[in-house]
């Protein structure tokens, strides 16, 4: 099982829907990050976490540290939103640095 | 004018070379990163730099080794390539890598290919 979980791993939704993207983890985290990678492989990252809520345009993230689960809401979505959305946490290691863990990722689709 | 940069964009070469891919940022960071993003679409830390000291080192063949001339520049070479190297190579960077740290700005990937 793998210490980042992202679901669902394939979304669909027509335009204007609001979207719902989560990812839970298992291990104690230092920041967690949301990225989007474009169908042409660029990646952008959208937001760093490591507590409560931010919102970017359209876009809001969410964080329970607690629960050890955050979501990505896409609000109003458009077909331009449509990406591979991974989610990675921070975390600090016994030897004292930091190591990154990825999610697999969360493809999705809006439809026109 | 490109935050993070990456050149070549594309790479093609044969089993057993050796190539470089650089990096570059201009944005003032302290920190940069490779990432290695594997067919499947997988995205795995390699190494990162902070102020030009190695701070993460994943598990990764001793034929990678990270350059750090400065700490706008991350380059990374990598010794008697093989087949199982074909991959898309990021580089990021980012600033603070502690607790105060911002996010990680990404460069355009490059895609080698080993034949």
């Amino acid at each position: 099982k793998n210490e980042v979980e992202q679901s669902p791993q394939n979304l669909t939704a027509q335009e204007g829907e609001f979207i719902t993207i989560n990812c839970s983890y298992s291990v104690g985290i230092s920041a967690l990050h949301w990225l989007q990678q474009h169908p042409g492989g660029g990646i952008v990252s959208l937001f760093m976490l490591s507590s409560g809520k931010k919102k970017h345009g359209r876009l809001i993230a969410t964080i329970n540290i607690q629960e050890k689960h955050s979501s990505l809401h896409i609000t109003a979505s458009h077909p331009r939103d449509s990406a591979v959305y991974i989610c990675a946490v921070r975390t600090l290691t016994t030897s004292g640095t930091y190591k990154y863990i990825f999610g697999t990722g969360t493809r999705l689709k809006v439809l026109a | 004018d490109t935050a993070v940069s990456q050149t070549p964009k594309y790479l093609v070469t044969q089993m057993g070379n050796d190539k470089s891919i650089k990096c570059e940022q201009n944005l003032g960071h302290d920190t940069m990163y490779w990432y290695k993003q594997d067919s499947k679409k997988f995205l795995k830390i390699m190494f990162s730099y902070n102020n030009k000291e190695l701070i993460i080192n994943e598990t990764v063949p001793n034929r990678f080794s990270p350059k750090s001339p400065d700490k706008a520049h991350l380059n990374l070479h990598i010794n008697s390539l093989e087949l199982g190297d074909s991959a898309v190579y990021f580089c990021a960077s980012s600033q603070a890598h502690g607790q105060g740290g911002t996010e990680a700005f990404f460069g355009q990937g490059t895609r080698l290919t080993v034949v």
